[in-house]
This record gives C-alpha cells, structure tokens and sequence, in this order.
C-alpha cells in the first residue's frame, strides 16, 4: 500500500493563481481532511469528509474548495492564491468508527509570493 | 471550545536523557487523545493513543496515561536517542465533533550525542 499519497511536493504560486493539490489514499478510508500547518500554530483543520459525495468545513476554510466525487481522491482548490496562503499542507485519511486514528500524507509546501 | 496545550519547546537534552513532554487539554465529553510525532520534511506518524481515562498508551519506549483528573497526557520517555530529534504534537479527537483533530501547537525536541 503507497498510504496517503499528495502531489506536488514543493509549489510556488504567485497572488491570484488558481491550483489544486491532490491527495489520493488506498486504503479505503471514509474519512479525509486536509490541513495547513503554520510555525508555532501546530495544525488547523481546512476541510474534511466522512465519505463520497460529503464534505463539511473546518477551522479555517475561506480561500480553499473541496470535492469527493470518489473515496480514493480528495483534492483542495485554491481559487485564488494569497500570501497568506503559505503553508505547508497535510492530507490525512482514517476509518470512520474506533478512534479515528488519522493517516497523514508527506506534505506539499505552498509558496505564494 | 476544545483545546491543547503543550509545552514550549525547545527541549534540548543529551542523549540517553529522561523526556517529558507535557501536554493538557480541555474539552467537553470524552475525547481520545494522541501523540504524534514529526521528524524534518516528513508528515505526521501517530506515536501512541489512548481511547478512554487511565489508558496508557506505548510505543518504541514513548509512554502516555490518560489523565481525566488533571485533563493531562504527558509524553514519556526514560532513555532518549538523537533519532528522537523530532516535532511532537499532542492532539485530541472526539465522535461527536466528527473526529476532527484538535492539535497543540507542536514541541520541538533536539537530542544531543
């Protein structure tokens, strides 16, 4: 099993730009969220889902979409980049039930200049 | 709402040294609580959980108890190595938030030969 996988690894947009980061798991997983990660602000939760066709907000949501159309893939839309976009990003996945013990993908750090 | 604390870092000890890390949470209900750790460009591994008051959970020498009295999971451990160097982030889920994590804002530990 690869585990969470995310692509890119590294990206740099400048401000306005549109892109999405792909975050795809195999592991069957109901549940997928995504996070930015900020120096002394350890992690805040962006967007999650509990399954295909269901996603819901988290902590800190404007300036990212999200969709699920299948239980592998849960990709993050920036619409339009700001420097306050910089970050690095962690897809994460786990079962839905027990206690819900999250899977992290490597990370893609984002650089919006 | 719910939260975590952890210590500032950073923990600079010599190698074969006892670690605590201290971690306390609040929250309402009856949150399962984790330690994760995050070694230099690589995600987040889970490190150890425990689901209800009192368990201890372990892992590669890491220790920690579930303390509902206190509203503490402190992170153990009685012999550090320097392949310990890491970012240690304590974090707490519960089922009736959708299991989001709720993290601390991460210790950075430095072992030295």
């Amino acid at each position: 099993n690869a585990g969470v996988t995310q692509t890119p690894k590294f990206q740099v947009l400048k401000t306005g730009q549109s892109m999405t980061l792909q975050c795809a798991q195999d592991m069957n997983h109901e549940y997928m969220s995504w996070y930015r990660q900020d120096p002394g602000m350890g992690l805040r939760l962006i967007h999650y889902s509990v399954g295909a066709g269901i996603t819901d907000q988290g902590e800190v949501p404007n300036g990212y979409n999200v969709s699920r159309s299948t239980t592998e893939d849960f990709p993050l839309r920036l619409l339009s980049a700001a420097p306050s976009q910089t970050s690095v990003y962690f897809c994460a996945s786990s079962y839905v039930g027990g206690s819900y013990e999250q899977y992290f993908g490597p990370g893609t750090r984002l650089t919006v200049t | 709402g719910d939260s975590v604390t952890q210590m500032e870092g950073p923990v600079t000890l010599s190698e074969e040294a006892f670690l605590t890390i201290n971690c306390t949470y609040t929250a309402t209900g009856y949150p399962s609580l984790f330690w994760y750790v995050q070694y230099p460009g690589e995600g987040l591994q889970l490190l150890l959980k425990a689901t209800k008051a009192d368990d201890k959970g372990s892992n590669k020498g890491f220790e920690a108890t579930y303390r509902k009295e206190t509203t503490s999971f402190h992170l153990e451990k009685g012999s550090v190595q320097v392949s310990d160097s890491a970012v240690y982030f304590c974090a707490l889920s519960k089922k009736d938030s959708s299991y989001k994590l709720i993290f601390g804002s991460g210790t950075r530990l430095l072992v030295r030969p």
